[in-house]
């Protein structure tokens, strides 16, 4: 089965600075890929859903890019600011109608002042 | 915009009692899903759920767990009898349809298993 390994597993920039998370992956026919963001107590929230067909995806704060050749997805978050402090997790789906999204083992993203 | 509820927000239980974890999906979403998720490691796919029946369950899925929605109403996750190693966060998701469609997750609820 598909597996997502995502990294690194904490991360810890200064206010202002680009932060870059990232995921590989192992299924060929993975299809769609999923950034969420988890807050403490929160539950997962979407940052962005992309298409195997687009390589470079831009978001309020950050890029995403997917290399289907290396099978990487990364998120970069330019300009980090406090409320960007979060755990990050990256997923993949074949998108094969059962929606079994595989989930990478998360960032814990730090944002210092 | 849209929310799935998760309740309780907690629950610890006795080894061996049965526990059901309750889940309000998104009212018009028609697929419904369970993950687990061990502290400090990734969250793993348990189960997912469409027209009353079970797609597609992972090695997670131990023959203790079950799902059901009754009538459209909570999605539950029923384990009897629990083991300790059922400790974790099981989080709750739905969607409108099966395929690339946002999947909204709820907050999970905290099983602790003593």
């Amino acid at each position: 089965g598909e597996q997502v390994e995502q990294r690194p597993p904490h991360l810890s920039v200064r206010e202002g600075d680009s932060a870059v998370i990232t995921c590989t992956y192992t299924d060929p026919n993975s299809y769609y890929f999923f950034w969420y963001k988890q807050e403490p107590g929160a539950s997962l929230q979407l940052l962005m859903k992309v298409f195997s067909s687009t390589e470079i995806n831009e978001g309020q704060g950050f890029t995403v890019l997917l290399n289907k050749k290396d099978k990487r997805l990364s998120l970069n978050l330019t300009a980090a600011h406090p409320g960007d402090s979060a755990a990050y997790f990256c997923a993949v789906s074949a998108g094969y109608g059962n929606e079994k999204i595989t989930f990478g083992a998360g960032t814990k993203l730090t944002i210092k002042p | 915009g849209p929310k799935v509820l998760q309740i309780p927000s907690h629950q610890i239980i006795d080894m061996g009692q049965m526990v059901t974890l309750n889940c309000d999906p998104v009212s018009n979403h028609l697929y419904f899903y369970w993950y687990k998720q061990i502290l400090g490691q990734q969250m793993e796919f348990l189960v997912n759920f469409y027209n009353g029946k079970v797609m597609e369950k992972s090695k997670l899925f131990k023959d203790q767990f079950s799902v059901e929605r009754p009538d459209g109403s909570y999605f539950t996750l029923k384990i009897q009898p629990t083991a300790l190693e059922d400790s974790a966060v099981y989080f709750c998701a739905s969607s409108l349809s099966g395929e690339g469609t946002e999947v909204f997750f709820g907050k999970g609820t905290r099983l602790t298993v003593v």
